[in-house]
C-alpha cells in the first residue's frame, strides 16, 4: 500500500492548457505539502495544508491553486500552463508536533509543457 | 537560502562506510538536523534526524558535534542502492515549519 500516492506520474501538455495533479496519503498525517523540483534539482515548497487549512503559500503564481477536500487529499490545479512550469512536482505529508519535519514524499509527477 | 553547506559530490566503495559531512554553523538552539536522500527519479526519503545527541537507526547513524555546528551522516556498509543525493537540512521540530533544501551531496557508491 503506497503511503503517499500521486497521479499522474507523467503529464505532457501544451502551453495555455489547464491540468491537475492529485495526491492522497494513507498515513493519517495532518499536514500535506506540494513541492516543485526544477531542472537544477532545487526542491522548493509551494504550499502546505494542515487539516484542510492553507498554512504555507510560498509566493506561487495564482495560476496554481491547491485544493484539500479532506486531510488525506491535496490536489494541485494549474491554469494557463507556461513553459517554466515544466518540473517534477512532489506531494508529501507529515504528522504535526515533534515529527512535523519528518516528511513522507510521493514518487513525483513530471510535468512537461510544450 | 539553505542554512547548511555540503560537498557537491562524494565517492565510496561498496561495502565501506560512507561519511557525509554537513556544516550548519548558524543553527539555533531549537533547530534539529534532518537528513533525507533522493534516489534518481524517486521522491526524497527521510533518513534520520537529531538535536544534539548522536542517533542511530536501521538506515544510518548521525553524529553531531558538541557545538552543533556540523554533523556527519554515516552509512556503515554502503551498497550500490545507496547511490543518491543526500540532503542535510536544519529546522524547528515544531509544527509545519518549512524546510529549506540545498543541492545536497551526490554520493556515488562504486562496485
Amino acid at each position: 500500500d503506497t503511503a503517499v500516492s500521486q497521479t499522474p506520474k507523467y503529464l505532457v501538455t501544451q502551453m495555455g492548457n489547464d491540468k491537475s495533479i492529485k495526491c492522497e496519503q494513507n498515513l493519517g498525517h495532518d499536514t500535506m505539502y506540494w513541492y516543485k523540483q526544477d531542472s537544477k534539482k532545487f526542491l522548493k515548497i509551494m504550499f502546505s495544508y494542515n487539516n484542510k487549512e492553507l498554512i504555507i503559500n510560498e509566493t506561487v503564481p495564482n495560476r496554481f491553486s491547491p485544493k484539500s477536500p479532506d486531510k488525506a487529499h491535496l490536489n494541485l490545479h494549474i491554469n494557463s500552463l507556461e513553459l517554466g512550469d515544466s518540473a517534477v512536482y512532489f506531494c508529501a505529508s507529515s504528522p504535526t508536533g515533534a515529527g512535523a519535519n519528518v516528511l513522507t514524499f510521493g514518487a513525483g509527477s513530471r510535468l512537461t509543457v510544450l | 537560502d539553505a542554512k547548511t553547506t555540503q560537498p557537491t559530490s562524494m565517492d565510496c566503495a561498496e561495502g565501506r562506510a560512507a561519511n557525509l559531512p554537513c556544516n550548519h554553523s548558524t543553527i539555533s538552539g531549537n533547530e534539529y538536523v534532518y537528513w533525507y536522500r533522493q534516489i534518481h527519479s524517486q521522491g526524497p526519503q527521510y533518513i534520520i534526524h537529531g538535536l544534539k545527541n548522536n542517533e542511530t537507526n536501521e538506515m544510518a547513524s548521525l553524529i553531531i558535534t558538541e557545538d552543533r555546528k556540523s554533523s556527519t551522516l554515516i552509512l556503515p556498509h554502503a551498497t550500490l542502492r545507496d547511490t543518491a543525493v543526500y540532503y542535510c537540512i536544519v529546522g524547528d521540530a515544531g509544527n509545519n515549519r518549512k524546510l529549506i533544501w540545498g543541492l545536497g551531496t551526490s554520493l556515488a557508491v562504486n562496485p
